[in-house]
């Protein structure tokens, strides 16, 4: 089975700090996600990669960068935490999709940031 | 525009009645798949069905299906005979042929009554 990993489950922060997610998967796969999760918002996009080294911004990559720097590996990383970061981010890895767009994602168990 | 949209943020189910939630999209693809996740309160998220869009029958997988109607766009997932464990937040999602992104409705909270 397909595993992703967060290593954090929950956190709390203070605003300001430098904050770190780690996310490991261990199927090899190309594409990594970084979602964040809010009440009536569903799951927005705050950044993707799809190779070491590469990545592209989302829909809301603003406060947040992110690294890749081995294939297994993707972290997100908040520069200077704020209130309204606090949320659950969600890491997820993806097949390279067939003709009609299929192969699932695949999401870690989350992680839930609160900053103070 | 919206690629995913869920107009229901909750809806109520009877134990052992069925439920539809409803999902419609956009895209201008013609390959392209759509999914269904359901998410407990302990946050992880379960793929449960999976529609491609040249499939020619509505998926089905256990007491899930998914009522495709692709002239509508619409891809609602039905649950038949609920239980109290389908309490959940259920997220309808889309990928299309061209990219390597997945897009996310806004979610639909279901609550099953005994």
């Amino acid at each position: 089975d397909v595993k992703v990993t967060q290593s954090s489950r929950y956190l709390v922060k203070r605003t300001g700090e430098k904050v770190f997610l780690e996310c490991v998967q261990d199927m090899d796969h190309e594409n990594m996600f970084w979602y964040r999760q809010d009440p009536g918002l569903g799951l927005r996009l705050i950044y993707f990669s799809y190779d070491v080294k590469m990545k592209e911004k989302g829909d809301i990559p603003e406060g947040y960068s992110v690294s890749r720097e081995k294939k297994e590996r993707f972290s997100l990383i908040l520069e200077s935490a704020s209130t309204n970061q606090t949320s659950m981010y969600l890491c997820a890895s993806i097949e390279p999709e067939d003709s009609q767009g299929g192969n699932t994602i695949y999401f870690g168990e989350g992680s839930w940031l609160t900053v103070v | 525009a919206q690629k995913i949209t869920q107009t229901q943020p909750g809806m109520f189910v009877q134990e052992k009645e069925a439920v539809t939630l409803d999902c419609t999209y956009d895209t201008s693809d013609p390959s392209y798949g759509l999914f269904w996740y359901k998410q407990p309160s302990s946050g992880e998220m379960i793929f449960l069905i999976y529609q491609g869009s040249y499939d020619q029958q509505n998926a089905t997988e256990g007491r899930y299906s998914l009522n495709f109607q692709k002239a509508r766009k619409s891809a609602n997932l039905v649950i038949s005979a609920s239980q109290l464990g389908d309490s959940a937040m259920y997220f309808c999602a889309m990928r299309e042929s061209t990219g390597n992104q997945f897009y996310f409705g806004t979610g639909t909270s279901l609550t099953v009554i005994p």
